[in-house]
C-alpha cells in the first residue's frame, strides 16, 4: 500500500483548472524530500511531468505546474486540453522504508 | 537519443525464476543509478529498487515486497541492468520498467517501454 495518497479521480471540462493533490507524512514529503509528478497517457509508460516539487522539463507544457507544503504536494493543470485525460502520479522518498514511493495514482477525465 | 529497452518477460509458475534485461544507450552508463518500477494490470506504479554506480558503492536497495527474492545487478561493459528475479509469486505479476535519472537530478526522467511478467500456473 502506497504511503502517498491522490485522489482516485478528478475531472473538468476543457480550458477549466484541476488540481491533484498528494498527501503524505512527516517520514517522506514532511521530512523535505522533493516530489516529483509523471503523466501516463493509455498504454504507455510513466513520463516525467514535474520533478523537484515545482520544475518542468523540457517540452513540458507550462499549464503544468507543481507545489509543496508540509506534508503534501499538488499538480494544477490550467486551461484543461483533451490530450491531459490521463493517470497522474506523484513521487517522493520514505526514510522509514529506506525507498521511492509513489502516490495511489489520479486518472484525469476531460468532460 | 537516450534509450531504455526491457526484455526477458514472460509467463512462469509460482516459484519460478526470471531474468529481465535493459539494455541502455545514449548516456553514460556507468555513471547512472538504475531502478526497476513495477505497475499489476490495472494498478499504480510501485519501486522495486535500486542499484547504485560503482563509483558511488554499487549498492542495491529493494522495496519490501521484493527483498530477498529479487536481485538487480548491472554490467557496465555492456550497458546493461539486469533484474534477476526468484521465488515469483503470483503477485508479482506486473509491467516491469527500467528507469533512471539523467537530466534532472533525482526523478526518473528516462522509462523503457516495458516488459510484462505474468506468474500463473
Amino acid at each position: 500500500q502506497s504511503v502517498l495518497t491522490q485522489p482516485p479521480s478528478v475531472s473538468g471540462a476543457p480550458g477549466q483548472r484541476v488540481t491533484i493533490s498528494c498527501t503524505g507524512s512527516s517520514s517522506n514529503i514532511g521530512a523535505g524530500y522533493d516530489v516529483h509528478w509523471y503523466q501516463q497517457l493509455p498504454g504507455t509508460a510513466p513520463k516525467l511531468l514535474i520533478y523537484g516539487n515545482s520544475n518542468r522539463p523540457s517540452g513540458v507544457p507550462d499549464r503544468f505546474s507543481g507545489s509543496k507544503s508540509g506534508t503534501s504536494a499538488s499538480l494544477a493543470i490550467t486551461g484543461l486540453q483533451a490530450e491531459d485525460e490521463a493517470d497522474y502520479y506523484c513521487q517522493s522518498y520514505d526514510s522509514s522504508l529506506s525507498g521511492k514511493v509513489f502516490g495511489t495514482g489520479t486518472k484525469v477525465t476531460v468532460l | 537519443e537516450v534509450q531504455l529497452v526491457e526484455s526477458g518477460g514472460g509467463l512462469v509458475k509460482p516459484g519460478g525464476s526470471l531474468r529481465l534485461s535493459c539494455a541502455a544507450s545514449g548516456f553514460t552508463f556507468s555513471n547512472a543509478w538504475m531502478s526497476w518500477v513495477r505497475q499489476a494490470p490495472g494498478k499504480g506504479l510501485e519501486w522495486v529498487g535500486r542499484i547504485k554506480s560503482k563509483t558511488d558503492g554499487g549498492t542495491t536497495d529493494y522495496a519490501a515486497p521484493v527483498k530477498g527474492r529479487f536481485t538487480i545487478s548491472r554490467d557496465d561493459s555492456k550497458n546493461t541492468l539486469y533484474l534477476q528475479m526468484n521465488s515469483l509469486k503470483t503477485e508479482d505479476t506486473a509491467v516491469y520498467y527500467c528507469v533512471t535519472t539523467v537530466n534532472t537530478f533525482d526523478a526518473f526522467d528516462i522509462w523503457g517501454q516495458g516488459t510484462m511478467v505474468t506468474v500463473s500456473s
